[in-house]
């Protein structure tokens, strides 16, 4: 099963309009990063968020992690077609094996922005 | 951002050959660098973490023995696909984590495309 969960899985918007993606997981988040992944090119990290209710922005995202760390939520602003791509949210959580930090992903959402 | 760099960026393979991918962090020092492998229409998967100067720590269902991680310097991880059979095709990418005072970064290679024929 998914470790993190991304919604929606797509999003299609009009230019200038607000829109919001959700990251959620069922274990506590030690570490939640945020990235973009433009077609064809590489992923871009974003921003990492690591206190519960902290909140991080970068151009016109803003990202927050809720008080109990197990949701984040990223938020365009004004969007612009520059914003279209896929969004992934990635978490550390502890593995199976106890104190071992690895990052999971969720299953991004593909956001399409319509000038 | 901090950049790091992988190669090559694809690679053809007869299978039961090897193939070598590097990851390389230009710019910092990464302690620690992560091995993912995506499959088609699916997120990335983490394969491996591998700390500087230590053994890689591999993620259930990998096969140690298949995909072999060296990290033998702070700025260098390799990762290396034994016998390759064309169900090892895939995308492969590296990532390498920076810490900052209390906050870390984690970045991205461009990732390897590996076709196994």
């Amino acid at each position: 099963s998914q470790e993190l969960e991304q919604s929606p899985q797509s999003l299609i918007v009009q230019e200038g309009k607000n829109l919001t993606i959700n990251c959620t997981s069922s274990k506590t988040l030690y570490g939640l990063y945020w990235y973009k992944q433009k077609y064809g090119e590489g992923l871009i990290f974003l921003m990492m968020l690591q206190k519960g209710g902290e909140e991080k922005s970068h151009e016109k995202i803003t990202a927050k992690l809720d008080e109990k760390k197990q949701q984040s939520s990223l938020h365009i602003t004004a969007s612009q077609p520059s914003h279209a791509g896929i969004y992934l949210c990635g978490a550390d959580i502890y593995g199976s094996n106890g104190g071992y930090q690895k990052v999971t992903f969720g299953t991004g959402t593909k956001l399409q922005v319509i000038p | 951002g901090a950049v790091v760099s992988q190669h090559p960026s694809w690679v053809i393979c007869k299978s039961g050959t090897s193939v070598k991918i590097e990851c390389r962090s230009l710019d910092f020092q990464a302690t620690t660098m992560f091995w993912y492998r995506q499959f088609p229409k699916q997120s990335l998967m983490l394969m491996a973490t591998s700390n500087e100067g230590s053994k890689a720590t591999y993620e259930q269902g990998v096969e140690k023995d298949k995909f072999l991680i060296n990290h033998a310097s702070l700025t260098l991880s390799t990762l290396t696909v034994t016998s390759a059979h064309p169900e090892d095709s895939s995308f492969y990418i590296c990532s390498a984590r920076i810490y900052r005072a209390t906050d870390y970064e984690q970045y991205f290679g461009p990732g390897t495309r590996l076709t196994v024929t």
